[in-house]
């Protein structure tokens, strides 16, 4: 199985701040990678497939990047509704894994 | 609009069965993949199964191989997945996911005596 690494675990941050989570695949992925926002008791929202591609009505402040095995979430400017937890997922191979989630707090 | 509903969770007894469903509408069911995710209380999310759009193929995860069937009835833009020899361990908001990125809303699925 391929695993995805997560980090940081959490990140305190303020409105306006640039918020970065990154997402390790232990083996090449090429660009199978999506990105979710899961809200406390809420199912997960999808933000982002294909590594950079963003979700029909995901605001642009969200962004994805990355390749293979490397890749990164960005909030460019964290807004009140943004706070919540993040995870990545690989689609490259069965079994579709997940990391661990980034949960983003309010500071 | 894109709609997945999940039904049929509830609470069961260790070893009993249940069968969830999730009715699509919104878009052509008959040719997305479809997958079921899982999360336990207070954990992260764990995939579970998928099917492909013709229900030709299925896939499993570890924990729930031999004891979980997978299904669909195109006809019906309806995704099953069947539990039986339910454990604690399967105690989880069970999701259907298409592939084209849409989540329900989830069903909870409570295993205990």
């Amino acid at each position: 199985d391929i695993q995805m690494t997560q980090s940081p675990s959490s990140v305190s941050a303020s409105v306006g701040d640039r918020v970065t989570i990154t997402c390790r695949a232990s083996h090449g992925i090429s660009n199978y990678l999506a990105w979710f926002q899961q809200k406390p008791g809420r199912a997960p929202k999808s933000l982002i497939y294909a590594a950079s591609s963003l979700q029909s009505g995901v605001p642009s402040n969200f962004s994805g990047s990355g390749s293979g095995t490397d890749f990164t979430l960005t909030i460019s400017s964290l807004q009140p509704e943004d706070f919540a937890t993040y995870y990545c997922q690989q689609y490259n191979n069965y079994p579709l894994t997940f990391g661990g989630g980034t949960k983003v707090e309010i500071k | 609009e894109v709609q997945l509903v999940e039904s049929g969770g509830g609470l069961v007894q260790p070893g009993g069965s249940l069968r969830l469903s999730c009715s699509a509408s919104g878009f052509t069911f008959r040719t997305y993949a479809m997958h079921w995710v899982r999360q336990a209380p207070g954990k992260g999310l764990e995939y579970v199964s998928a099917i492909s759009s013709s229900g030709d193929s299925t896939y499993y995860g570890d924990s729930v191989k031999g004891r979980f069937t997978i299904s669909r009835d195109n006809s019906k833009n309806t995704l099953y997945l069947q539990m039986s020899s339910l454990r604690a361990e399967d105690t989880a908001m069970y999701y259907c996911l298409s592939s084209s990125w849409f989540w329900g809303q989830g069903t909870l699925v409570t295993v205990s005596s």
